[in-house]
């Protein structure tokens, strides 16, 4: 079955990079996501990067997927303490599911001064 | 535009009560989706909607939850009896696309109703 798999704490100080990586299971994804959920509020879609891609950038923001080792990474470039919070992964399942996202556990940032 | 609106926002309850969670989407979004996010954990999806009908209720325990979107806009979830593990929150999204696979999926999300079960 489809699995996401996310290291569940990072610790930055600000102005730092931040990496969080995530690992998932069906190589037929089309697109795979980053979702940022702020205490108490729900999930806010952050970037997105296409299969074709191996490499999208958004202002701070830079995703790289690599498709052989199914290998996905957001850098956060001049971190800033505005950026604490929980960052989420997800997929779409495999062939033949509806338009669906199933997400890892999530990445507990921490920018500390 | 305005968001996903939910509520109630908290809500706490015995076990075996009853308990129902409102949700309206964004204007215009045909696919609803309701998620549980146990604490330290993922959203995990429970039941998807596109327009009134279901497109995929699979993870839904069916024996106490159930969820209807009568006209295609609002929707409820509704827990009966709840038990001490359905302590979560619950989230409600929604999105524009079409309900197939592989097209990009944006969905937006209410901020969620916090249900703890004693």
């Amino acid at each position: 079955g489809e699995d996401v798999e996310q290291s569940l704490f990072l610790s930055v100080r600000e102005g730092d990079s931040s990496v969080i990586n995530c690992t998932y299971t069906d190589s037929s994804s089309t697109y795979l996501y980053w979702y940022k959920q702020e205490p108490g509020a729900g999930l806010q879609l952050l970037t997105y990067i296409f299969s074709n891609m191996d490499m999208k950038q958004d202002q701070r923001l830079t995703v790289l997927l690599n498709k052989k080792d199914k290998h996905l990474s957001l850098r956060i470039a001049d971190t800033q303490t505005g950026d604490s919070a929980i960052y989420f992964c997800a997929e779409p399942p495999g062939e033949g599911g509806y338009n669906k996202l199933i997400f890892g556990a999530g990445t507990r940032l921490a920018v500390h001064p | 535009e305005a968001g996903v609106a939910q509520s109630p926002r908290y809500k706490i309850i015995e076990k075996r009560q009853s308990v129902a969670f409102w949700c309206n989407p964004i204007s215009g979004h045909a696919t609803l989706y309701w998620y549980q996010q146990i604490l330290g954990q993922g959203p995990k999806l429970l039941i998807q909607f596109q327009n009134n009908g279901v497109v995929d209720d699979s993870q839904l325990p069916k024996d106490r939850f159930s969820a209807e979107r009568l006209k295609g806009v609002d929707s409820t979830l509704k827990i009966q009896p709840a038990k001490l593990e359905d302590s979560a929150v619950y989230l409600c999204a929604s999105s524009f696309n079409s309900p197939l696979a592989g097209g990009r999926n944006e969905q937006f999300f209410g901020p969620g109703t916090r249900l703890t079960v004693l």
